[in-house]
């Protein structure tokens, strides 16, 4: 199965601050048909997930974009521009290229 | 406005099974697939399988092949997960999301459903 490292686990910032987390897979997640199915989730305390890139670097519609995604192969990363309140939470990267699919540990956002 | 809608909280005795469902609205079901992911307290996402209700396909994570069924039935555009043989490992919030094939990506998700494994 593929395995999904997340850095760090725990984030602090203040408002304003830019911050990137990092995930690193153990295979290449670029897939036959030309495509990196790797996914970035944003989980506030208490809900859902919700989706905010796709497709490594392509911003859910909706989604600020303050959010960007970047990387490709084995190496990627999620970059928020200047955070604010609302994307505190812990944040997770999931791949669909190979089954399984599989999530990272997650990198819990926290204001300093 | 899509909306995956899942049933209310569950208890299960340990040795038993319990059927969770995810009614989805505002798109139609048979273009998308349907995964569930669980959650357990304090934990990270870990990814159970998917269905293509189109098809009735599924695919499982190996660790869910013995635990979980997935159905769906699309006169009623609902997912279903049904969890077998229950242990307190089971105790957790059992999430649907949905995904596009051509994108992969988990765009929409419902509410969760907590289930707890209590004798």
């Amino acid at each position: 199965d593929v395995v999904l490292t997340q850095t760090p686990p725990t984030l602090s910032a203040t408002i304003g601050q830019s911050v990137s987390i990092s995930c690193r897979s153990s295979q290449s997640l670029l897939h036959s048909n030309g495509n990196t199915y790797l996914n970035w989730l944003l989980q506030r305390p208490g809900q859902p997930p919700q989706l905010l890139i796709y497709l490594v670097s392509r911003l859910e519609s909706g989604v600020p974009n303050r959010f960007s995604g970047s990387g490709s192969g084995t190496d990627f990363t999620l970059k928020i521009s200047g955070v604010e309140a609302e994307d505190l939470g812990v944040y997770y990267c999931v791949q669909s290229t190979h089954a399984p699919w599989t999530f990272g540990g997650g990198t819990k956002l926290e204001l300093k | 406005e899509v909306q995956l809608q899942q049933s209310g909280p569950e208890v299960g005795r340990p040795g038993s099974s319990v059927k969770i469902s995810c009614k989805a609205s505002g798109y139609t079901f048979t273009d998308y697939v349907m995964n569930w992911v669980k959650q357990s307290p304090g934990q990270g996402l870990e990814w159970i399988g998917w269905i293509d209700p189109e098809y009735g396909s599924t695919d499982y994570a190996e660790k869910f092949k013995k635990k979980a069924t997935l159905t769906a039935d699309t006169s009623s555009s609902t997912a279903y997960i049904q969890l077998s043989s229950l242990t307190s490992e089971d105790t957790a919030t059992y999430f649907c999301a949905r995904i596009s094939i051509s994108r992969r990506d988990f765009d929409y998700w419902g509410q969760g459903v907590m289930v707890t494994v209590s004798s």
